[in-house]
């Protein structure tokens, strides 16, 4: 069974500029969570997706949006680009959402803003 | 508050020897997960075990044991008799039954040194 899979795997934006990712989950899970990794703050939740339903959202600025699409894939948008999005953004899937279900990661894709 | 501390930042062990990296949590949920992932420089994050906040039976899965003591709020990992393989980051991650978030530890990155 194929992994998650990020597309693309490294992007280099400029400060103001827009970004999507996407995320493809394994094949018959439901349920993709985007997270945000960098050395100062570590993994942090940006939101999940389940059912084409944003489920839950963490702490970050209305910049950063998503969505899911009805075959499950998962597209983040990143909007006027900061010096500080410069990160690893992973994606991960799991059958359902809910608190019982591991997640399994994808590659992440690394953006670097300059 | 749903917190997860990872207190060893680094750890360097010889091959072969044991260690053991700590993981303590907080939480207000009743039930709840907890997780262990093992990010490899290749940066995937590897998922490696749930634990049931009603199960306190240790694990142990070949060279790998986790010990959960709710008492403590600790959910430990050994790793015994060290490979150079095992060089990576471990994360411990938390998810409760209210909120659903994933709360991730900052990491102990492990070097295993031949």
């Amino acid at each position: 069974k194929a992994g998650v899979t990020q597309t693309p795997r490294y992007l280099i934006k400029t400060r103001g500029q827009q970004v999507t990712l996407s995320c493809s989950p394994i094949s018959g899970h439901r349920s993709v969570s985007w997270y945000q990794q960098t050395p100062g703050q570590g993994l942090q939740f940006l939101f999940e997706y389940f059912s084409e339903t944003q489920r839950n959202k963490g702490n970050f600025p209305g910049r950063f949006s998503g969505r899911q699409f009805s075959n499950s894939r998962s597209e983040m948008n990143v909007s006027t680009l900061e010096l500080g999005d410069s990160a690893l953004y992973l994606c991960a899937s799991s059958l359902a959402a809910g608190y019982s279900y591991e997640q399994y990661f994808g590659p992440g894709t690394r953006l670097t803003v300059t | 508050a749903q917190k997860v501390t990872q207190a060893q930042t680094e750890i360097s062990v010889v091959e072969k020897e044991d260690v053991t990296l700590d993981c303590v949590y907080e939480t207000r949920d009743t039930t709840y997960y907890l997780f262990w992932y093992k990010q490899p420089p290749s940066g995937e994050l590897v998922f490696l075990i749930r634990r049931n906040s009603f199960d306190e039976q240790n694990e142990i899965s070949g060279r790998y044991s986790w010990n959960f003591q709710k008492s403590t709020s600790s959910f430990n990992f050994t790793i015994t008799a060290s490979q150079v393989v095992d060089s990576a980051v471990y994360f411990c991650a938390l998810r409760g039954n209210t909120g659903n978030q994933f709360y991730f530890g900052t990491g102990t990155s492990l070097t295993v040194i031949p």
